[in-house]
């Protein structure tokens, strides 16, 4: 597509639900990043795939958040048993490669709250 | 580790004023450095970027020079706008790593 695709763009949930968002990047890109932004904070790094690998997870901040990008393409960004801390504004992004050379191009975001 | 360290927010100007939004940072190596915004209501855009010491980024009016003396990437704009306002994120990448470390974002306000 013309654009990184994020779905839903509003996610409402109970405390202790599981969690799944979505990410459709722009057609052609190996590479494909999550991050997370809190209000009045910058984004914070979670995870970076090139390809259908993970090749750093060292964002996720404990083990029920789980990243899959199966086919190198969609990826979808899984929290089990959510708490009100994970309410944020979950980002995806992804660039032709992983250099400092390619530009990330971000979408518009899934905003989950844990209620 | 490494960081971005950017001045508080918000800032708020008068159309036409000068801008300076300051960001140093903390690193082992020599990262590329970028300017990201946030629109209201809209994602993340790259505004701009430099990749190695003393290049000077542009776009749009804005511009920064990335400064390894100072550890410095500060964003100025001449002439700012109303349609500048948004929220203005410094940040840092790896040539060799694919994660972006980001400043905690200044909010800019410009008044008519």
């Amino acid at each position: 597509g013309a654009g990184v695709s994020q779905t839903p763009s509003n996610k409402v949930t109970e405390k202790g639900k599981y969690v799944e968002l979505r990410c459709d990047p722009i057609s052609g890109h190996t590479a494909l990043y999550w991050y997370r932004q809190s209000l009045g904070q910058g984004p914070e790094f979670l995870i970076y795939f090139q390809g259908t690998g993970a090749a750093d997870d060292s964002g996720l901040p404990n083990d029920r958040f789980f990243a899959v990008r199966p086919e190198g393409s969609v990826s979808t960004l899984k929290i089990q048993r959510t708490e009100r801390g994970d309410s944020a504004v979950y980002l995806c992004a992804s660039s032709l490669g992983h250099s400092g050379a390619n530009v990330l191009t971000f979408g518009a975001g899934s905003r989950l709250t844990v209620l | 580790g490494d960081s971005v360290t950017q001045m508080e927010g918000p800032v708020t100007l008068s159309e036409e004023a000068f801008l300076t939004i300051n960001c140093t940072y903390t690193a082992t190596g020599y990262p590329s450095l970028f300017w990201y915004v946030q629109y209201p209501g809209e994602g993340l855009q790259l505004l701009l970027k430099a990749t190695k010491a003393d290049d000077k980024g542009s776009n749009k009016g804005f511009e920064a020079t990335y400064r390894k003396e100072t550890t410095s990437f500060h964003l100025e704009k001449g002439s700012v706008q109303v349609s500048d306002s948004a929220v203005y994120f410094c940040a840092l990448l790896y040539n060799q790593g694919g994660k972006l470390i980001f400043g905690q974002g200044t909010e800019l306000s410009v008044k008519p």
